[in-house]
């Protein structure tokens, strides 16, 4: 693949469902992001990965979110007991490296709707 | 990572080059100055970075002031493909992991 995808384009979900969203990086890159844009807003950082390993999880909202990467490859961003709040779009994204002056592709984002 | 400050909105009409400032009078020497784009319904795309020196790439220009306060990004002919939110962000160097801080960005519209 030639970028980053994300799987499921569109989540509906009821409250107090916990749902999983994927994010294929490109292949090699080590570094990988999930940020959160709500809508109208400019997006949020969650979560950042080295290799398999978080060293910062500073944007994540609460305890009801989680994440992890297995294989320096696949992530996935799991949030539980959905509140409405939760409704945005999640967008991953992947870096040769996690430094400055490193560009960052983004996917095209999963847009979740907890109703 | 210092905050910047970007117009709302601006029109542009294509063809003609589209200047957007950016304040960010709070940078730190060991801050970037990235700038991003958002179309519709698409995930942010790279447009230029820059630490102290003008740079210059395929997509478009970015002039950052002697002092580091503002900068400009200039799309030398704008195409209604560029109408799009374009994000100014300020980054810090060394322990920041990369990670990027979105404000509310500039809504370009390009008319024909």
């Amino acid at each position: 693949g030639a970028g980053v995808s994300q799987s499921p384009s569109n989540k509906v979900t009821e409250k107090g469902k916990d749902v999983e969203l994927r994010c294929d990086p490109i292949s090699g890159h080590t570094a990988l992001y999930w940020y959160r844009q709500r809508l109208g807003q400019g997006l949020e950082f969650l979560i950042y990965f080295q290799g398999n390993s978080a060293p910062d999880k500073s944007g994540l909202p609460s305890d009801r979110f989680s994440a992890e990467r297995t294989g320096e490859s696949v992530s996935t961003l799991t949030i539980q007991r959905t509140q409405q709040e939760d409704s945005a779009v999640y967008l991953c994204a992947s870096s040769d490296l996690g430094i400055v002056g490193v560009e960052q592709f983004f996917g095209p984002g999963t847009r979740l709707t907890v109703l | 990572d210092a905050k910047t400050t970007q117009p709302p909105s601006m029109d542009c009409a294509e063809g003609r080059a589209a200047n957007l400032p950016c304040n960010h009078s709070t940078i730190s020497g060991n801050e970037y100055v990235y700038w991003y784009r958002q179309i519709h319904s698409q995930g942010p795309q790279y447009i230029i970075h820059g630490l102290k020196n003008n740079e210059t790439n395929e997509m478009a220009s970015l002039i950052i002031t002697e002092d580091r306060k503002s900068s400009t990004l200039i799309l030398p002919h704008a195409t209604l493909r560029d109408t799009a939110v374009y994000y100014c962000i300020v980054r810090v160097g060394l322990g920041s992991w990369g990670k990027l801080q979105f404000g509310a960005g500039t809504q370009v519209v390009v008319t024909p």
